[in-house]
Order: C-alpha cells, then structure tokens, then sequence
C-alpha cells in the first residue's frame, strides 16, 4: 500500500535559517503530492500541492518539488520566521479513485526561535 | 467564509456512552471525509462520503458509524466509544476536481477522550 514517511522532529531553527523537511514516499501509480500545515489548535491547511513529475509547488515561500525518480517531496523555504512555527505533514493522493483518501506522514514539528 | 465546523471541540465520555460528533460545511461540497490523528501516525481516514446518502469505509472504520442525509452535513457516531477511539478527529471536505486535482478543507478537530 501507499506509505509516506517524513523526518522526525522536532526541528528547532532560528529566525532567518534555511529549512529542509524531507518526505519520501512509496506509492502505486502516479500519485499527487501535498504538504499540509498544522498550527497550535487549529486545522489542516494546505500549503502546497505538485501534481506530475517534476512539479514544483511554492506557496508563502515554501518551495517542494516532486521528483519521481527519487521519490521524495522535501519542503524547503530559505529563510524561515518564528510565525512558521507549526507541525508540517506530507501528504499524497490519488487523483483518479473516488475515495479520494490522503496518505499522511507522521508530521514533522518545526519550532523557530527568534 | 467558506469552512468546515465541527462540535463539540473537546469531549470526554466513559466507556460505552454513545455520542455523535457533527460536522458541517458550507461550501456546496459533494465529498465529505473523516480522519483520525494519532502521535506518529499521522491523519487516517475512518470513513468517507461521496455525495448524499452514498458512504464507505476508508482505513480505520471499526467503531464508527456515519451518515450523509443531507449534503451539508456529515456526522460520526460511535455508538460504544472505548478508550482506544482516544484521538482527534478531523473532519474534511473536498472541492470538485478541477483537472484531476483537488483540494480538502479540513475542520479545526474534536479532541476526543474516552475513560
């Protein structure tokens, strides 16, 4: 079956630092590719999506790009700030099955300190 | 505003009392979706619903029960909680697919714990 599997955390940055998240990912077919941001009581929100091979998805400065031939989608943003601050989950699907279902790493926890 | 609701946000029961969680969006969406999450395992799906009165089991269904009646809302039950259904709950909506792709709005989560 499908799995997704993202580094652990937490990571603990400065204000300023560059951030890399990595996400591999096993999966049948071709797949779309998400991360998804979680603040402090609140819910998912989608950050970024790549939808082929060698996509790239940017959003706030987030940048990931799906490469097939390595399966991975790391999140990558060049200079982070404290209101980054928040759990990061990869995340992929199938476009074509009704389900519709999103396969979700574990999350990873980003602490940024100023 | 567009968005997902869900009530109660948090909620502790015993062992065995029923209790329904409601879900609702406003969005005009057809497919509707209920996650678990649970440290280190990240979001699972329980159940899902692809358009009113049209439900199936995703994952992890075991103890929950669902219904579609109408399209706005999705509710979940469990109708004999145990304490290993302890988790928060997401509810989710998807828009249309638009080119094949799609986007799921999530609500703020039900923290569930059950003793």
């Amino acid at each position: 079956g499908d799995s997704v599997t993202q580094m652990e955390g937490p990571v603990t940055l400065s204000e300023e630092a560059f951030l890399t998240i990595n996400c591999t990912y096993t999966a049948t077919g071709y797949p779309s590719l998400f991360w998804y941001v979680q603040y402090p009581g609140e819910g998912l929100q989608l950050l970024l999506k790549a939808t082929k091979a060698d996509d790239k998805g940017s959003n706030k400065g987030f940048e990931a790009t799906y490469r097939k031939e390595t399966t991975s989608f790391h999140l990558e943003k060049g200079s982070v700030q404290v209101s980054d601050s928040a759990v990061y989950f990869c995340a992929l699907g199938h476009m074509d099955t009704g389900r519709r279902a999103l396969t979700f790493g574990s999350g990873t926890r980003l602490q940024v300190q100023p | 505003e567009a968005q997902v609701t869900q009530n109660p946000r948090y909620l502790i029961t015993v062992t065995g009392k029923k209790l329904t969680v409601t879900c609702s969006q406003n969005m005009n969406h057809e497919y509707m979706s209920w996650y678990r999450q649970d440290p280190g395992l990240g979001l699972r799906q329980i159940y899902y619903s692809m358009n009113v009165e049209v439900t199936d089991k995703g994952d992890v269904p075991e103890g929950y029960k669902v219904s579609r009646k109408e399209k706005r809302n999705f509710p979940l039950i469990l109708e004999s909680p145990s304490p290993n259904q302890t988790s928060l709950y997401f509810c989710a909506s998807s828009s249309p697919t638009l080119g094949g792709v799609y986007e799921q709005y999530f609500g703020p989560g039900t923290r569930l714990t059950v003793t």
